[in-house]
């Protein structure tokens, strides 16, 4: 069964530097969304994507945040100046539809550390 | 602003129960509601996607039924078995267009043998 696939599945890094989390969304999907999960907190919303174009962003999503299909298959997420606030769960997201037949699939999720 | 909610936050059944997890919205406009799985540390899967225009979904022993007008869904579960353990999240899509779900807290459930 095709799935949504991250790595790496841990990243510790410190304060300050730069990080790129990867996703390799299912093949046939054409949306693409980052979603985020602080310890013992609610799953937040930070980006939705498509047809090489940010559709949606957060509050969270500042500058220090972009996204990138570099090629036909890889979906990024860099945080460029990492913060300990930073320190969550990062979930990629696909879908083939949007609307009401929109459904999801998720990830495995990347665990970022920072120190 | 859309809210979501779901009650109650954790829940402990002996095997073979029956039950009912709830997810409650603010805002009725929704496009679809899902109810994904997590189990410790990992991903969320995906279990039933619900229409707006759609009352019930099933898969399996899991039932999930959706009132927009009163902004509210149940999630059935039956005969529960011990490897059900998990926590049980709801989202809603009220963008239409760019596919944002909004969570809720999630129902950590525990079966017990």
């Amino acid at each position: 069964e095709p799935e949504v696939t991250q790595t790496p599945s841990h990243q510790v890094t410190q304060m300050g530097q730069e990080v790129i989390l990867r996703c390799v969304p299912i093949s046939n999907h054409l949306y693409f969304y980052w979603y985020r999960q602080i310890l013992g907190q609610k799953v937040e919303f930070l980006v939705s994507f498509y047809n090489n174009e940010i559709s949606e962003k957060s509050e969270i999503f500042d500058d220090q945040f972009s996204v990138e299909r570099p090629d036909g298959s890889n979906f990024t997420l860099k945080i460029r100046s990492t913060k300990l606030e930073d320190s969550a769960m990062y979930f990629c997201a696909s879908s083939k539809d949007r609307g009401v037949n929109t459904e999801a699939f998720f990830g495995q999720g990347t665990r970022l550390t920072v120190v | 602003k859309q809210e979501v909610t779901q009650i109650p936050a954790a829940l402990s059944v002996p095997e073979g129960e029956n039950l009912v997890l709830n997810c409650s919205f603010t805002d009725s406009a929704i496009y679809n509601l899902q109810w994904f799985r997590q189990d410790p540390g990992k991903g969320l899967t995906s279990l039933l996607l619900i229409q707006s225009s759609q009352r019930e979904q099933t898969s399996g022993r899991l039932n999930a039924s959706l009132d927009k007008s009163s902004g509210r869904s149940t999630l059935y579960i039956a005969a529960s078995q011990p490897g059900d353990s998990a926590t049980y999240l709801c989202a809603v899509d009220g963008s239409g267009n760019t596919g944002k779900l909004i969570f809720g807290q999630g129902t950590t459930l525990q079966v017990k043998p």
